[in-house]
């Protein structure tokens, strides 16, 4: 299976600051098959961004995804107070679907 | 707006199967275009794709389960439904549903399954 590193861990951040969190994948993903999600606690997962770098519906501009092959990011530019959640990666180039662990976006 | 809600017992005894049902709002699991997902989360961790149904039945599993689960898809009730057999404390966890085969475009809210005698 395709497995899903996310770096770091847990990053701390003030709002209005600029956030990078990378998702690395063991095996390349075709067609840039990935996708990001933010859950709070208590909540469902939300689709961010999908296709590695299209925002799903009424998601804000702030949020945008780059990336291809085995390296992807998700960057959230002027965090909100909202946007301090945990924010996972998944490929869908290849079965069985696969997560990364999580990156944990706090207050600083 | 589709919406999804889990619904199935919150307890369930070692060595018993699991069972739980999405059933759907909005749209319809008869649709072509989507597939029917299951999704779990253990306490404190992370996602883990279970499978999904298509409206004709077709399934795709995750081989870590593949021995024990079952997803299907009832279109007279507009629900698809899960079975994981011979639980044990590993299968404790928050089991979502959600529509899409590929990327999530919508989740149920989660419904917390304990594995305890």
């Amino acid at each position: 299976e395709n497995v899903l590193t996310q770096s770091p861990g847990t990053l701390s951040l003030s709002p209005g600051e600029r956030a990078t969190l990378s998702c690395r994948a063991s095996q390349s993903v075709s067609s840039s098959y990935l996708a990001w999600y933010q859950q709070k606690p208590g909540q469902a997962p939300r689709l961010l961004i999908y296709g590695a770098s299209s925002r799903a519906t009424g998601i804000p501009d702030r949020f945008s995804g780059s990336g291809s092959g085995t390296d992807f990011t998700l960057t959230i530019t002027r965090l909100e107070p909202e946007d301090f959640a945990v924010y996972y990666c998944q490929q869908y180039s290849s079965s069985p679907r696969t997560f990364g662990q999580g990156t944990k976006l706090e207050i600083k | 707006q589709v919406q999804l809600q889990e619904s199935g017992p919150g307890l369930v005894k070692p060595s018993e199967t699991l069972s739980l049902t999405c059933s759907v709002s909005g749209g319809s699991v008869s649709s072509s275009t989507y597939y029917w997902t299951w999704i779990r989360q253990p306490p404190g961790k992370g996602l883990e794709w279970i499978g999904y149904v298509y409206y004709n039945g077709n399934t795709n599993y995750n081989p870590s389960l593949k021995s024990r689960v079952t997803i299907s898809v009832d279109t007279s009730k507009n629900q698809f439904s899960l079975r994981l057999t011979s639980v044990t404390a590993a299968d404790t966890a928050v089991y979502y549903c959600g529509r899409g085969g590929n990327q999530l475009t919508h989740w149920g809210q989660g419904i917390p399954v304990t594995v305890s005698s």
